[in-house]
């Protein structure tokens, strides 16, 4: 099926440092969310956008929906160790029965103290 | 609001036998949704619920796995004569209080499913 298209793969960090992690897509989206999943556990929401342009902010996430509609971007403010995880964004369409999300690969975060 | 559970966390089987799995959403949540998820991938759509009408399903529910949710509450995913392919996690969630207008989906832990 279909997946978005989410960059990079990993990164390997220092404790303190941002991190920026983006997700493209062929089509568009009406809604826009980003998960974070630790191993043998199901995906954590962690912010949810619902306007092309908007830029929302929860603790030290911040992520932004793309003027396009195809892409959104998660940053990472000042990293620390349990930051370390994969992290997912997922699109949905919305409407009518379009509630199913579309998930990218994900991106493996790894903290170093 | 207690999170959406899921039962079994894990379930080990041998090729050929039929598992069911079972989800209890957020509490008046009246979406929800399964989804499997294999390593290495996200977590990819199966089917979806709105209260006890099953609205959507993926090409990939092939005609071994059922869904139901006879009551619009809990669901129970079923995989009949199991293959080693369908090894993989089992995600559940579940989305929209009505009144609120909100559309989030919020997962359960999973059910990690072996096939051997």
């Amino acid at each position: 099926g279909q997946q978005l298209n989410q960059s990079p793969q990993s990164m390997f960090i220092q404790e303190g440092e941002d991190v920026s992690m983006n997700c493209t897509s062929s089509s568009i989206f009406n809604t826009w969310l980003w998960y974070k999943q630790d191993p043998g556990e199901g995906p954590v929401l962690l912010i949810a956008l619902y306007k092309a342009g908007e830029l929302t902010s929860n603790g030290r996430l911040t992520a932004q929906f793309g003027i396009t509609r195809k892409d959104s971007f998660l940053n990472i403010s000042a990293s620390i160790p349990s930051d370390v995880g994969i992290y997912f964004c997922a699109g949905q369409l919305g409407g009518g029965s379009n509630y199913k999300l579309t998930f990218g690969k994900g991106t493996l975060l790894t903290v170093n103290p | 609001d207690t999170g959406v559970s899921q039962d079994p966390r894990h379930k080990i089987t041998k090729r050929g036998q039929n598992v069911t799995f079972r989800c209890d959403p957020i509490s008046e949540h009246n979406r929800l949704y399964w989804y499997r998820q294999t390593l290495g991938q996200g977590p990819e759509f199966l089917t979806y619920f709105q209260n006890e009408a099953q609205l959507e399903k993926s090409r990939l529910l092939s005609d071994r796995f059922s869904a139901e949710r006879p009551k619009g509450s809990f669901s129970t995913l079923e995989i009949q004569r199991t293959e080693q392919g369908d090894s993989a996690m089992y995600l559940c969630a579940s989305s929209f209080k009505p009144g609120q207008g909100m559309y989030e989906q919020f997962f359960g832990p999973g059910t990690r499913l072996t096939v051997l």
